[in-house]
């Protein structure tokens, strides 16, 4: 069965410092591996997915089949960044997302 | 573009009463998505549709909930009768593609 588990349900640091929201996963398939975020009073939005590589915001996030991980990083934390951010994992059988249960971000000035 | 549109933004009813939570999604999407949000277990897929076919419904939790989609611009999350338990954020999406899902501002559900 596929499973998302973020283990961290709020990470708190301050403005400047590194930042590493955990993701795992479980699926006997091939992964497809995305973030979302929720920022304060706006909807949930996707920040990145794996296949792209990309680099929004400042973050950034790596596939790891040995680790079966997916974790989301930025090297310099901004307040901008305090939000609620899901791991979500692509079911390609049925065509839909399962999300982890969210971290809740809060940078500090 | 108003994205996807949730009525209402709250409702708080009381226990055993019906409750109806309504979306309509982005012009063109093809996929319709309904999801609870909640602390303990945060976000979780009730139900999905395509092409207005319900495609998904095992995370529907009981009988007392059922959707429909009658057509392509409407959708409708029911509960009857509610419970306390029911207490959530109800979220609606919508998608062409699987991954990338616009989500509607959510109604918060607040059954006493």
């Amino acid at each position: 069965a596929q499973r998302v588990t973020q283990p961290e349900k709020l990470l708190s640091v301050f403005k400047g410092a590194p930042v590493e929201l955990k993701c795992n996963y479980s699926y006997s398939g091939s992964p497809e591996l995305f973030w979302y975020v929720q920022y304060s009073r706006q909807r949930l939005q996707l920040l990145l997915r794996h296949i792209s590589r990309e680099s929004i915001k400042g973050f950034t996030a790596d596939l790891n089949k040995g680790e079966t991980s997916f974790h989301l990083k930025k090297p310099f934390a901004q307040e901008e960044d305090s939000a609620m951010y899901y791991c979500a994992l692509m079911n390609t059988g049925f065509q839909k997302l399962v999300f982890g249960t969210g971290t809740r971000l809060l940078v500090s000035p | 573009d108003a994205g996807v549109i949730q009525s209402p933004r709250h409702e708080v009813t009381e226990m055993g009463q019906e409750v109806t939570l309504r979306c309509k999604p982005i012009s063109g999407h093809n996929s319709l998505f309904w999801y609870r949000q909640t602390m303990m277990r945060g976000l979780e897929l009730l139900i999905y549709f395509n092409n207005n076919v319900p495609i998904d419904d095992s995370g529907m939790p009981e009988d007392r909930f059922s959707a429909k989609m009658p057509n392509a611009s409407f959708s409708t999350l029911k509960i009857q009768p509610s419970e306390p338990r029911d207490s959530a954020v109800y979220f609606c999406a919508s998608s062409r593609t699987a991954y990338e899902q616009y989500f509607g501002p959510g109604t918060r559900l607040t059954v006493t």
